[in-house]
């Protein structure tokens, strides 16, 4: 069975502070997906990234970096200078690479505070 | 905007009525995903539709089933309902072929309260 913690429930810090979220995974799969999304207080559900189990490159995105260890089956993610646009909850997930079993299962979800 | 649209946006009912969530998926997506997120379950996933076939089942409830129509729109009926019921329902949609992995993209949801 596939799971993934999230083991931050709430998270505050100070606007322009870095913060990272933390993402442990359990699969017994040997490909598999890794996502984040960004759920902001209206509700919807943002794509943000996409990591193939092949794929263990860091991947940086303007002040979003991702660190994938499949060592320690963790899939981090960092917001650099944070902003107060980045509060929302965050939610980490995971699927099977394998045709015909798509679904996502997701992470109890981090909520990240930026204090102004 | 994902291209995925979900009616209604908000929906209040009461014990023991029958409601009907829609999701238009996006053009060309021939698969659905309905996902639950409520409190005390956060945000699972309940069941799939892939060309109106029913494709992969998830922790859906007896009282609740599912849909997709020869439009590929879907829709989630919740029958018999509790105040646990209460959650944001969300709808995904994919294009679903063997030769990539297909990105989910998700509506905005239904927000669902039981009283």
């Amino acid at each position: 069975a596939q799971k993934v913690t999230q083991a931050q429930t709430e998270i505050s810090v100070v606007e322009k502070e870095d913060v990272t979220l933390d993402c442990v995974y359990e699969t017994r799969d040997t490909t598999y997906y890794l996502f984040w999304y960004k759920q902001p207080p209206s509700g919807e559900l943002v794509f943000l990234i996409r990591r193939n189990s092949f794929d263990e490159q860091n991947e940086i995105s303007g002040r979003y970096s991702w660190n994938f260890q499949k060592s320690t089956s963790s899939f981090n993610f960092t917001i650099t200078a944070s902003q107060v646009v980045d509060s929302a909850v965050y939610f980490c997930a995971l699927s099977e690479a394998y045709f015909g079993n798509e679904k996502l299962t997701f992470g109890t979800g981090t909520r990240l505070t930026i204090i102004p | 905007d994902s291209g995925v649209t979900q009616t209604p946006k908000h929906l209040i009912t009461a014990t023991g009525q029958r409601v009907t969530l829609r999701c238009s998926p996006r053009s060309g997506d021939l698969s659905v995903y309905w996902y639950q997120q409520s409190l005390d379950q956060g945000l699972q996933f309940l069941i799939q539709y892939y060309n109106g076939e029913e494709r992969a089942k998830g922790n859906i409830l007896e009282r609740f089933s599912a849909q997709q129509f020869p439009d590929l729109h879907s829709e989630l009926n919740l029958s018999s309902l509790e105040l646990g019921d209460s959650a944001l329902y969300f709808c995904a949609s994919s294009v679903l072929d063997s030769s990539s992995y297909n990105e989910q993209f998700f509506g905005p949801g239904t927000r669902l309260t039981v009283l």
